[in-house]
């Protein structure tokens, strides 16, 4: 079974440009979260998407979106990126979320905002 | 507020044991984890611990949790060098709930 895929692996773009991310979770798992993970941070949790939808948000700023497609694949949006934002985004996904038992993560997408 | 604090680094001898701890600040987290992020790569779970439990083995692992004063914390038996990696502590309230993570330990084998 094929596990957490993220494209792309690596992304470099300027301040004030917008962002798209994706990732394809494990065939059948309907659960994806983002996190973000950054050297003085941490990772931390951008948002989760269960069937279509967002259940669970983190503390970012609107400038951060996702959405979730029918056949679970997920992206994520960070509009007007700004120095701050380079960091590893990782996704994970889950079969009906929430437990992290069931959370398989991807390898991330570094981003480095110039 | 949720809040989950760990050291940032640890140096362990191969062959010793190591123990990276973890303290949490929400009383009212049911679920504990430990997982572990090898370079390069994403967080792959070690394992994890219910509150109302005290002690889970698996393997060379040891997991302790003192609910009382909200320390978690994960022994590695006869470290060797391919545990060389971080290893983050983690909570959640319930199922559906987001999962918070700490910094990471950054776990160094001295040879």
């Amino acid at each position: 079974k094929a596990g957490v895929t993220q494209t792309p692996r690596y992304l470099i773009k300027t301040r004030g440009q917008q962002v798209t991310l994706s990732c394809s979770p494990i065939s059948g798992h309907r659960s994806v979260s983002w996190y973000q993970q950054t050297p003085g941070q941490g990772l931390q949790f951008l948002f989760e998407y269960f069937s279509e939808t967002q259940r669970n948000k983190g503390n970012f700023p609107g400038r951060f979106s996702g959405r979730q497609f029918s056949n679970s694949r997920s992206e994520m949006n960070v509009s007007t990126l700004e120095l701050g934002d380079s960091a590893l985004y990782l996704c994970a996904s889950s079969l009906d979320g929430g437990h992290a038992n069931e959370q398989f993560f991807g390898p991330g997408t570094r981003l480095t905002v110039l | 507020g949720e809040d989950v604090e760990q050291s940032l680094f640890l140096s362990v001898r191969e062959g010793d044991s190591s123990v990276i701890n973890c303290t949490y600040t929400d009383s009212s987290s049911t679920y504990l984890y430990w997982y572990k992020q090898e370079p390069g790569a994403g967080l792959q779970l070690l394992t994890y611990i219910f509150s109302n439990m005290d002690m889970k083995q698996d393997q060379r692992l040891t997991v302790l949790l003192n609910k009382k004063d909200k320390h978690l914390s994960l022994r590695i038996a006869d470290t060797q060098t391919g545990d060389s990696a971080i290893y983050f502590c983690a909570e959640s309230k319930n199922r559906d709930d987001k999962i918070i993570f700490g910094k990471g330990t950054r776990l160094h084998i001295l040879p």
